[in-house]
């Protein structure tokens, strides 16, 4: 029963591909949200999504694209990948429209890597 | 910048004591602190929460304390379990960010028999 998921679980691929990861989340919850962890390990927002409508949405190259199509989806969508984009990406949701103080529930993360 | 710092990458403790986990924070706005706990290969899972009108929020092993004065908080783990060993990612929320959570480094804490 796994709350929330994310596929695939690794992906390498060359700079300049583009690639997507996906994440789905079976707790009914209305927000969802995408998250980086760097190299250093700083985990730092992306986006969020409340019911398909962006919320958050970070200092983040254009060549990343949230893509939600329902409430249980938010897919991330990247183009020309770069080697600074290595990285593992972290989805998460939350019960409510997204408002401070509700808990997030976190996917197992992607690890991106760049070659 | 680096608003929630936590100085102290790496934490060992003897099984049954202790641990005690800090993390400090520049940004007066923030007044909703979480502890998340991570294994390796997972996901960040919440531990403990703690909103800026309390001082102290208990659960179990769990206590977290918060200075407001000195944007300081820790992470208390009475007795300390094998199972505890992981990285602790102190986090933080204010008001009218919607739900950002801004997230310390993580401290490794490692529980030893």
């Amino acid at each position: 029963d796994t709350a929330v998921s994310q596929t695939p679980k690794y992906l390498v691929t060359q700079m300049g591909n583009d690639k997507s990861i996906k994440c789905e989340q079976n707790l009914g919850h209305d927000t969802m949200y995408w998250y980086k962890q760097d190299s250093k390990k700083f985990l730092k927002i992306m986006f969020s999504y409340n019911n398909k409508e962006l919320i958050i949405n970070e200092t983040v190259p254009n060549r990343f694209s949230p893509k939600s199509p329902d409430k249980a989806h938010l897919n991330l969508h990247i183009n020309s990948l770069e080697l600074g984009d290595s990285a593992v990406y972290f989805c998460a949701s939350s019960q409510g429209n997204g408002g401070y103080q509700e808990t997030q529930y976190f996917g197992p993360g992607t690890r991106l890597l760049v070659l | 910048d680096q608003q929630v710092k936590q100085n102290s990458p790496s934490l060992s403790v003897q099984e049954g004591r202790i641990s005690i986990l800090n993390c400090d924070y520049t940004n007066s706005m923030f007044d909703y602190f979480l502890w998340y706990k991570k294994y390796p290969a997972e996901g960040p899972t919440f531990l403990i929460s703690i909103s800026s009108i309390k001082d102290k929020n208990e659960d179990g092993r769990f206590t977290v304390f918060l200075n407001k004065s000195a944007k300081h908080l820790s992470l208390h783990i009475v007795p300390s379990q094998p199972g505890d060993s992981a990285v602790y990612f102190c986090a933080a929320s204010s008001p009218g960010g919607g739900n950002k959570l801004t997230f310390g480094t993580g401290t490794q804490l490692k529980v030893e028999l």
